[in-house]
């Protein structure tokens, strides 16, 4: 069955410092996607960055990356160069290509950026 | 381009009402998701369309909720006989391909 874990409920980061969100995730299909979205208290789901279970290289998304390591099945999120803008909850994501059409979500961890 | 448009914003009801939310998706994009969110949760998958056709729905969605996209572009969630439990934030994402959802502000749903 399909699980994403995120072991941290809260991190603090001092601004302008870089900060890695951990996930973890399980899946038994070979073909699936990775995702991190940002939820400010506003409540919308904002897209961060995607990488696909084939991709070869880390994707990047300007100060956000995706450090994919497939052999231990984790996906963790760094942010470089941290704003006060960043804090949030961030939740990791996965979608597996041939069992359907359903996205699961980790319970997520809440960011603080300090001034 | 507008983004994903959800309405109501809020929603306060008694239970054993039903309500129904609606969800306007970016207009492209032809695959639609309703997710139910609860405190402290990440987003739980309830149903998906492409087009018009609905091809999955979790086991989270009981009889009482049934969701419809009758022409393929925006959608409802209805849920019948509300309970307590049912309050939780009610959010629609859209996509234009099998991977990047973009989603809604959401409905909060309360039930008194």
């Amino acid at each position: 069955a399909q699980k994403i874990t995120q072991t941290q409920p809260g991190m603090f980061v001092q601004e302008k410092e870089a900060v890695t969100l951990d996930c973890t995730y399980d899946t038994s299909d070979p073909s699936y996607g990775l995702f991190w979205y940002k939820q400010p208290s506003s409540g919308e789901m904002i897209f961060l960055i995607y990488q696909g279970s084939y991709d070869q290289q880390n994707a990047t998304e300007g100060r956000y990356s995706l450090n994919f390591q497939k052999a231990r099945k984790s996906a963790n999120l760094v942010i470089s160069a941290s704003q006060l803008g960043d804090s949030a909850m961030y939740f990791c994501a996965m979608r597996d290509y041939t069992g359907g059409f359903k996205t699961i979500f980790g319970a997520g961890t809440r960011l603080f950026v300090k001034a | 381009d507008t983004g994903v448009s959800q309405d109501p914003r809020h929603k306060i009801t008694k239970r054993g009402q039903n309500v129904t939310f609606r969800c306007d998706p970016i207009s492209e994009h032809n695959r639609l998701y309703w997710y139910r969110q609860t405190l402290g949760q990440g987003p739980e998958f309830l149903t998906y369309f492409q087009n018009e056709a609905q091809l999955e729905k979790s086991r989270l969605l009981s009889d009482r909720f049934s969701a419809e996209r009758p022409k393929g572009s925006f959608s409802t969630l209805e849920i019948q006989r509300t309970e307590q439990g049912d309050s939780a934030m009610y959010l629609c994402a859209s996509s234009p391909l099998e991977n990047i959802q973009y989603f809604g502000a959401g409905t909060r749903l309360s039930v008194l």
